[in-house]
């Protein structure tokens, strides 16, 4: 079965500093698709950055970027020049084709002080 | 408009009541979802819709009753809802099927059970 592990619950940043939030997943596929989701207090899902697993380069969106290890099972996020607007809690997800289910992961929660 | 809009924003039912959830689309999508979520936990999927047929319905007890009544439109009909049911109910739309992960959420409705 696909599993997705978080194992940071909490983490927290300063402002304009760099922080890396872990992920990794269980699959027997080989080609599937990776996720990171934010949700901040106002509780709207928004997709931050997704990987396709056959491409080798890392997916990067602005201050986003990712580091994705497909033999080591790892996809994590790295956020850069941290701002208030990005304290939330952040999902990531997995899926193994177009109609397949996302499979989400505990979260972290992720705090930004000023 | 790339928005979901979910209507309402709170509500509070007792065990009796009849009400329900409504979600609206206008970016064009033909698959509609269901998510509930616990505080700090993932969401859960519920039903997923395609083309305005009920495509997954992930074993939901019958209190909760969907409907697709047009591409763009998605209810979620409740009655006799448990206490335990109390919880945000997300609704989220795709141009594709959830695989891809490209969903596009509404900010949700937070349901009391009294």
């Amino acid at each position: 079965a696909q599993t997705v592990t978080q194992s940071q619950p909490e983490m927290s940043v300063q402002e304009a500093e760099t922080v890396t939030l872990s992920c990794t997943y269980d699959t027997s596929e080989s080609d599937y698709y990776l996720f990171w989701y934010k949700q901040p207090p106002s509780r709207q899902m928004i997709l931050v950055i997704r990987q396709e697993a056959y491409k080798q380069q890392n997916a990067t969106e602005n201050r986003f970027s990712v580091n994705f290890q497909k033999a080591a099972k790892s996809f994590s996020l790295k956020i850069s020049d941290s701002q208030l607007g990005d304290a939330a809690m952040y999902f990531c997800a997995y899926s193994y084709n177009q109609g397949g289910k996302l499979i989400f992961g505990q979260g972290t929660e992720l705090s930004v002080k000023p | 408009d790339t928005e979901v809009t979910q209507t309402p924003k709170h509500l509070v039912m007792g065990m009796t009541n009849k009400k329900s959830l409504k979600c609206e689309q206008h970016m064009g999508h033909r698959a509609m979802y269901w998510y509930k979520q616990k505080a700090k936990k993932p969401p859960e999927l519920m039903f997923v819709y395609s083309y305005e047929k009920l495509s997954i319905n992930e074993s939901v007890p019958s209190r909760f009753s969907p409907e697709c009544p047009n591409s763009s439109l998605l209810n979620l009909h409740l009655h006799a809802l448990q206490p335990e049911d109390s919880a945000l109910y997300l609704c989220a739309s795709s141009l594709q099927g959830q695989g891809f992960g490209k969903l596009f959420f509404g900010s949700g409705t937070q349901l009391s059970v009294l």
